[in-house]
């Protein structure tokens, strides 16, 4: 049972415009999200996070949502630039960001056209 | 940000032998560290927690005595794959955070292909 879905195994968007990548999750234990930006043959690279008692964490283009009561989160990147183009995953932890690993989703590639 | 070193970057081997993958955390000292495997097109999946000075914790369904662990010190985790196997072949990725409520830094990951 998938406890973290991205639902959206691909996304296009137009360079300039605003990307929103969306995740959901079925663990009303998870207490801490991230996001991590992966490109093919690397690790995944640290974009943003939301503790569960915020709705809200913004940090330059990149700016995360989250609605608790829906097991909801997105990612907004705006305005979109080409090396946005990658694979986002979205995890989640149940301990805070703490000891445990992470949850993850399957991912999106978001593909920036110019 | 903080970073976290993983070698090889990718690995060939034959069937039956053993393969070993380093994980270091290069400015800074974790005593957790974690391992995660990605097949194509798949989510990354936590495989075992590595624990510095005791016994990793595996997750279900992830077999021990294939899957060695070693965390010899609070830079260093290694993962043997022991009697690599073709579906073995797959990318294993490591990370580490630099203290319990920081975000988590992953390695560059290994490519590994059993023939």
């Amino acid at each position: 049972d998938q406890q973290v879905k991205q639902n959206s195994p691909s996304l296009s968007v137009q360079e300039g415009r605003i990307s929103i990548l969306n995740c959901d999750y079925t663990n009303s234990m998870f207490d801490y999200f991230l996001w991590y930006k992966k490109y093919p043959a690397e690790g995944p690279t640290f974009l943003i996070s939301i503790s569960s008692i915020k709705d809200k964490n913004e940090d330059g283009r990149f700016t995360v949502f989250l609605n608790k009561s829906a097991k909801h989160l997105s990612l907004h990147i705006v305005p979109s630039q080409p090396g946005d183009s990658a694979v986002y995953f979205c995890a989640a932890s149940d301990s805070g960001g703490g000891a445990d690993g992470l949850t993850f989703g399957k991912g999106t590639h978001l593909i920036i056209q110019p | 940000g903080a970073v976290v070193s993983q070698h090889p970057s990718w690995v060939i081997c034959k069937s039956g032998t053993s393969v070993k993958i380093e994980c270091r955390s290069l400015d800074f000292q974790a005593t957790t560290m974690f391992w995660y495997r990605q097949f194509p097109k798949q989510s990354l999946m936590l495989m075992a927690t590595s624990n510095e000075g005791s016994k990793a914790t595996y997750e279900q369904g992830v077999e021990k005595d294939k899957f060695l662990i070693n965390h010899a010190s609070l830079t260093l985790s290694t993962l043997t794959v022991t009697s690599a196997h073709p579906e073995d072949s797959s990318f294993y990725i490591c990370s580490a955070r630099p203290q319990l409520d920081s975000e988590a830094f992953f390695g560059q990951g290994t490519r590994l292909t059993v023939v």
